[in-house]
């Protein structure tokens, strides 16, 4: 049973554009939201994150949306350069209780940054 | 260490065989994880480390696998008898607290053949 979904395996996107990736998750449990980068041959890198006390955090180019009635985030990035082709992973925590070092992912959405 | 470190980055191993995967975390990061990644699939939790003991183990997905950590630093990863759906990339990560801001080495890809 998946707790958090990426239901869009790639993405392509034009450079200069926005890009959209979006995650679904099911355990109202969750409270502490991730986003991951992942390049080839390397591992994950954090990219920016957002608690459920809020429904927006922004950080230069990559801002995320939280929606917590429809379990929905998004991640929105502005613009889009060649440099973000990568795969994108979303990840969400319980922040209390026995799982709480726990990071629980998606399955990742493959953006590609047309030049 | 700057980084979290791997080794090996890639390993080609004969069913049957046993393999040990390594984990350098960051210095000082007193939480350490394992996570695997099969093809087409997310990140999946194996094991957590707080120091050296592991409170959780409940993701190691049988008992040829396990894990230990030394000295609140290295952890090996050990699997046993390697069956074909070993086969994926083995991640380790560290953090200082808990749950926040994992940083991942780059990963042992394990292949079994």
């Amino acid at each position: 049973d998946q707790q958090v979904k990426q239901n869009s395996p790639s993405l392509s996107v034009q450079e200069g554009r926005i890009s959209i990736l979006n995650c679904d998750y099911t355990n109202s449990m969750f409270d502490y939201f991730l986003w991951y980068k992942k390049y080839p041959a390397e591992g994950p890198t954090f990219l920016i994150s957002i608690s459920s006390i809020k429904d927006k955090n922004e950080d230069g180019r990559f801002t995320v949306f939280l929606n917590k009635s429809a379990k929905h985030l998004s991640l929105h990035i502005v613009p889009s350069q060649p440099g973000d082709s990568a795969v994108y992973f979303c990840a969400a925590s319980a922040s209390s209780g026995a799982g709480s070092y726990q990071l629980t992912f998606g399955k990742g959405t493959k953006l590609s940054v047309i030049p | 260490g700057a980084g979290v470190s791997q080794s090996p980055s890639n390993k080609v191993t004969e069913k049957g065989k046993d393999v040990e995967l390594r984990c350098d975390p960051i210095s000082g990061h007193t939480a350490l994880y394992w996570y695997r990644q099969s093809l087409g699939q997310g990140l999946e939790f194996l094991i957590y480390f707080q120091g050296n003991s592991a409170p959780d183990k409940s993701g190691l997905p049988s008992d040829r696998f396990s894990a230990e950590r030394t000295g609140g630093s290295v952890s090996t990863l050990t699997i046993q008898r390697t069956q074909q759906e070993d086969s994926a990339v083995y991640l380790c990560a560290s953090s200082s607290q808990t749950g926040y801001g994992y940083t991942f080495g780059s990963g042992t890809r394990l292949t079994v053949v």
